[in-house]
């Protein structure tokens, strides 16, 4: 079965900075992978994905890079606030079957 | 319909009774999955149904754990003889199906003492 591989496991981060959080899969037949934000005592949030055909996607200061090759896909946030503090997950897919890494625990300091 | 609901969101048993865990998807969606979070952990998957079959269990489902879903629209997590092992949060999410992302509730969090 699939085995998603995340790190770091914490990141702290100023304010402004740039984060960036990096996961690797292991079954080359996934296709969809998204990332997931979550606040304390609330459930994972969806904030961004992406598909095998695509190698990058952005939306405003968060982004998602993906190499296919390489079987890894990194999360890109510019311009952190505090905010953007939270447990942010990885994710692969194939046909609706995903697995998770197993989370990064990000702190914007002000 | 404003999202995943779940039911109760705090529930603390003692060791060896049951209890059970409802959970109500987005209306369209016909997927519906149950996943366990530990503290300082991902998701792990459990078991997932589409419409009311139940399509894929994890062997982290020991025999204490059954998972129902009769008319392929709320789901029910039922776990027998609680054991402080079983202590974390259940998330239930729904989607499409496919390449979908998920849409979680917000968790059911079990204590056992």
């Amino acid at each position: 079965g699939e085995n998603v591989e995340q790190h770091p496991s914490t990141l702290s981060v100023q304010e402004g900075d740039s984060a960036v959080i990096k996961c690797t899969y292991s079954d080359s037949a996934s296709n969809y992978f998204p990332w997931y934000k979550q606040e304390l005592g609330k459930g994972p949030q969806l904030i961004i994905d992406i598909r095998s055909n695509v190698g990058e996607k952005k939306d405003q200061r968060i982004a998602v890079t993906l190499n296919k090759t390489a079987k890894h896909f990194s999360l890109h946030i510019t311009e952190t606030q505090p905010e953007d503090s939270a447990v942010y997950f990885c994710a692969a897919s194939e046909l609706g079957d995903m697995r998770f890494g197993a989370g990064t625990r990000l702190t914007v300091k002000p | 319909d404003t999202g995943v609901s779940q039911d109760p969101r705090h529930k603390i048993t003692k060791r060896g009774q049951n209890v059970t865990f409802r959970c109500d998807p987005i209306s369209e969606h016909n997927r519906l999955y149950w996943y366990r979070q530990t503290l300082g952990q991902g998701p792990e998957f459990l078991t997932y149904f589409q419409n009311e079959a139940q399509l894929e269990k994890s062997r982290l489902l020991s025999d204490r754990f059954s998972a129902e879903r009769p008319k392929g629209s709320f789901s029910t997590l039922e776990i027998q003889r609680t054991e402080q092992g079983d202590s974390a949060m259940y998330l239930c999410a729904s989607t499409l199906g496919g390449d979908y992302g998920y849409t979680f509730g917000s968790g059911t969090r079990l204590t056992v003492v």
